[in-house]
């Protein structure tokens, strides 16, 4: 069965300053899909970014990046210039075709930002 | 266009009673989802449904039921809340080809 880890319950970033929150997971499968979900106190989830397997260039969505490590099974995010905004749980995700479209989460990152 | 959306917000039930959360999706996605948040564990898939009639259990569906009777609505049930089940519940749809699901705003229930 597939599992995903988030190493890291609480990270803190100066504002301005980046950060970089890890996720690691496991699976035999070769075809699938990796996320970063946002939730901030509202809790709305919110995807910041995705990756496809196939792809060995890592996704970007503005200050939002990925260090995709497909033989590692290393999922990183990164956040630059970070912003008070960004303060919030961060989850990691990964996404099988198996039961009809599954998503399986990490255990999430609390990010604060400081001012 | 609504997306995703919970009914109810907030819910306080005492042991051995009984609700249902609806989830009503008006995108016309096929599959649907519910899913559980507890602190520590991320989300947990309770059952889900690849379309209208049909669900299925999830990772950890003991203690729920589902119903898919119309393709926008998607019903999760309690008959017997117990205190394990306090959570924050969030319902999602996608269609079959897409990989992106789309959440609601949950529902955080207490059951004391």
């Amino acid at each position: 069965a597939q599992t995903v880890t988030q190493s890291q319950p609480e990270m803190s970033v100066q504002e301005a300053e980046t950060v970089t929150l890890s996720c690691t997971y496991d699976t035999s499968e070769s075809d699938y899909y990796l996320f970063w979900y946002k939730q901030p106190p509202s809790r709305q989830m919110i995807l910041v970014i995705r990756q496809e397997a196939y792809k060995q260039q890592n996704a970007t969505e503005n200050r939002f990046s990925v260090n995709f490590q497909k033989a590692a099974k290393s999922f990183s995010l990164k956040i630059s210039d970070s912003q008070l905004g960004d303060a919030a749980m961060y989850f990691c995700a990964y996404f099988t075709y198996n039961q009809g479209g599954k998503l399986i989460f990490g255990q999430g990152t609390e990010l604060s930002v400081k001012p | 266009n609504a997306g995703v959306t919970q009914t109810p917000k907030f819910r306080v039930l005492k042991t051995g009673q009984s609700m249902t959360l609806l989830c009503a999706q008006d995108m016309n996605h096929e599959y649907m989802y519910w899913y559980r948040q507890d602190p520590g564990m991320g989300l947990r898939l309770i059952h889900y449904s690849v379309g209208e009639g049909t669900t299925a259990k999830g990772e950890v569906p003991d203690g729920y039921n589902v119903s898919r009777l119309k393709k926008q609505n998607f019903l999760l049930g309690l008959e017997s809340a117990a205190p394990s089940q306090t959570s924050v519940y969030f319902c999602a749809s996608s269609t079959p080809i897409a990989y992106e699901q789309y959440f609601g705003p949950g529902t955080r229930l207490t059951v004391t």
